[in-house]
């Protein structure tokens, strides 16, 4: 069975800047896919950025971009230039050909 | 194109009845998931349909169903409710599983 572990049940960042969001994960599964979803306050899930387990180049999405450490398996998501709006639940979440496993959540607040 | 509608938005049920709720996917998406979301549990999978059939089903108690219909679009229902079963449940379709699901703005059940 899958496993994942997000170790900041929250974090703050001021607008402008950096932050990171750590997330590692367990699986027996060597195909999958790692997402990041966001839940801002109106609940609805939206995708953040997606990577592929068999490409080596981490993924980026404009101002969001991801350190994927396969062997450690390790997947924390970057956000550069935080904006107000980037304020919300994030989930990291891996998928093996079935279902989401979703980590427990970092609760993200962007300061102006 | 639309999103993900769920249905209804709100919904308060008393402890021993049961509900139904519905989810619309994008057009075109064939693979439909459900999942609970509680403050103590997180995210947990419930099932998966793709072309009206249940292809995948997480470790919930048979109270829990769900059909699809050839629309794709999907309904599910608790029965006999209970109080656990108060929780935020979300809709998610996908054309292909790999690609990432789009959420809809979930259902927020409350059982008194």
């Amino acid at each position: 069975a899958q496993t994942v572990t997000q170790s900041q049940p929250e974090m703050s960042v001021q607008e402008a800047e950096t932050v990171t969001l750590s997330c590692t994960y367990d699986t027996s599964e060597n195909n999958y896919y790692l997402f990041w979803y966001k839940q801002p306050p109106s609940r609805q899930m939206i995708l953040v950025i997606r990577q592929e387990a068999y490409k080596q180049q981490n993924a980026t999405e404009n101002r969001f971009s991801v350190n994927f450490q396969k062997a450690a398996k390790s997947f924390s998501l970057k956000i550069s230039d935080s904006q107000l709006g980037d304020t919300a639940m994030y989930f990291c979440a891996p998928w093996a050909g079935q279902n989401f496993v979703f980590g427990p959540g970092t609760r993200l607040s962007v300061l102006p | 194109k639309a999103g993900v509608t769920q249905t209804p938005r709100y919904l308060i049920k008393t402890r021993g009845q049961q509900v139904t709720l519905s989810c619309s996917p994008i057009s075109g998406h064939r693979s439909v998931s459900w999942y609970q979301q509680t403050p103590g549990q997180g995210l947990q999978f419930l099932f998966e349909y793709f072309s009206e059939t249940q292809r995948n089903k997480g470790n919930f108690p048979g109270r829990f169903s769900g059909r699809q219909f050839s629309n794709s679009r999907s309904e599910m229902n608790v029965s006999t409710l209970e109080l656990g079963d108060s929780a935020l449940y979300l809709c998610a379709s996908s054309l292909e599983g790999a690609s990432g699901y789009t959420f809809g703005s979930g259902t927020r059940l409350t059982v008194v």
